[in-house]
């Protein structure tokens, strides 16, 4: 869940490793998940999403996996690039509120070449 | 190209002053949202609208305020009551309902505007 004040955890990985981002979620409720990919001085761009009817969804490099016994979201980032470095955030949205996400604190992904 | 432009991408401004952030978008989204985003932080919701001229307060609403006479537009105005105002800000659409299976409610963002209090 949001975590206000805090600072971001970070994650750094070599180039071509895989990496894993995860994320703790607080509603039982949601129903929707976005992983979003953020750059530095930009705004948030769409990775990546699940409903809760699944528990994994694959795209090119990347996965998430659902696990709604424990509330907890993961992304999965194969064979890491340098251009993959940036801030990650996860957002759910609940049954009834459309369109209103609320993101998690993010992490950020480092990677070296 | 459809999107969603924020204006100005800086802005400075002078502790007392109410400053007005622009936020326009072409995808006929119905909702519309800010977020504001401090430094190594996460993003947290000022204020969002469903439809126009409704909205409604977010988690930190607190020294901002907005209007919704456009379906395309959403202003945000940081008063001088915002105590701490320095940060980015973010403006967001989304689609209101889920239509068919593409419709998610997925929030779609602008650049941000960064605003620095002198």
């Amino acid at each position: 869940g949001e975590s206000v004040g805090l600072h971001l955890p970070t994650l750094s990985v070599q180039e071509g490793d895989n990496s894993i981002i995860n994320c703790a979620y607080s509603n039982s409720a949601s129903d929707y998940f976005i992983w979003y990919k953020q750059e530095s001085g930009k705004g948030p761009q769409f990775i990546i999403d699940i409903r809760s009817n699944m528990d994994k969804r694959q795209g090119q490099r990347v996965t998430v996996l659902l696990n709604k016994t424990v509330k907890h979201l993961s992304l999965q980032i194969a064979a890491t690039q340098p251009g993959d470095s940036a801030v990650y955030f996860c957002a759910e949205k609940g049954g009834t509120s459309y369109g209103k996400l609320t993101f998690g604190q993010g992490t950020i992904l480092t990677v070296h070449p | 190209d459809g999107g969603i432009t924020q204006s100005p991408k800086y802005l400075f401004r002078k502790e007392g002053q109410n400053v007005t952030l622009s936020c326009e978008q072409n995808l006929n989204h119905d909702a519309m949202y800010w977020y504001r985003q401090d430094p190594g932080q996460g993003l947290r919701l000022i204020y969002y609208s469903q439809i126009v001229n409704d909205f409604q307060k977010g988690d930190i609403a607190e020294g901002y305020s907005v209007s919704r006479e456009k379906k395309e537009s959403f202003p945000l105005t940081v008063t001088s009551a915002q105590k701490n105002p320095t940060a980015f800000y973010l403006c967001a659409s989304s689609a209101l309902r889920d239509r068919g299976p593409k419709g998610t409610g997925e929030l779609f963002f602008g650049e941000g505007s960064r605003l620095t209090v002198l």
